[in-house]
């Protein structure tokens, strides 16, 4: 299908494993990023990737890993889990182009994490 | 300060009724505005970009002001299934998006 996918939907772990959450999407996007959200948070920035084998930290990227080999997908890698790490992450994708050149974000599903 | 800040809410209506919510941005070299509805433990989805004109959608309005850095959301005959969070996203550069914390709207028979 064509879109943005995540997978796992749902996760539980536990502290000190890794886990690695999937995305993939299917527009050749260029853009693609990582978020968490959290009550009283909002959606706060993990790491973004602006092309294959170019990303960067956001906000929050303590303890994640990401890596894009390949244009449509955009795996992140928690090296070893933690409590705090408990929340729903979203993954995005955006492409300079639509209408008035504004870059549109679109979505995952996202995927809800547990660790215990 | 944050990037772009709004009101939470919560704002109760009736159906029927006229809401507005607006929402404050910090820098001025923003270039593109959106705002995006979430529905509880769903994905933000897109509701309207905001062009410096104004644009309408249905019974959507959106606004934006760019001397005084706000945009703004106004919902006219509110039904029961515009409940939910309105966020407010702004775009600087290709990559750099921020999100208001969101606003909850719920919509009362």
């Amino acid at each position: 299908d064509a879109g943005i996918t995540q997978s796992p939907r749902y996760k539980i772990t536990e502290t000190g494993r890794q886990v690695t959450l999937m995305c993939h999407q299917t527009w050749s996007h260029s853009y693609m990023f990582w978020y968490r959200q959290d009550l009283g948070h909002g959606l706060r920035l993990i790491y973004y990737s602006a092309a294959a084998d170019i990303t960067d930290k956001g906000e929050v990227p303590d303890g994640y890993v990401v890596s894009r080999s390949k244009t449509e997908n955009f795996p992140l890698t928690l090296e070893s889990a933690t409590r705090s790490q408990t929340s729903v992450y979203f993954c995005a994708s955006s492409d300079k182009g639509g209408v008035a050149g504004a870059n549109v974000l679109t979505f995952g599903a996202g995927s809800r994490l547990t660790v215990l | 300060r944050k990037e772009v800040e709004q009101d939470p809410g919560p704002f109760n209506v009736p159906e029927g009724a006229t809401v507005a919510f607006n929402c404050t941005y910090s820098n001025s070299a923003s270039q593109s505005f959106f705002w995006y509805r979430q529905d509880c433990r769903k994905e933000p989805k897109l509701l309207m970009s905001v062009y410096s004109s104004g644009n309408e959608d249905g019974r959507f309005t959106a606004q934006l002001n760019r001397a005084s850095q706000y945009i703004s959301l106004l919902i006219r005959d509110s039904k029961l299934s515009d409940s939910a969070t309105y966020l407010c996203v702004v775009n600087i550069f290709g990559n750099q998006f921020y999100f208001g914390t969101g606003t909850s709207l719920t919509v009362i028979p």
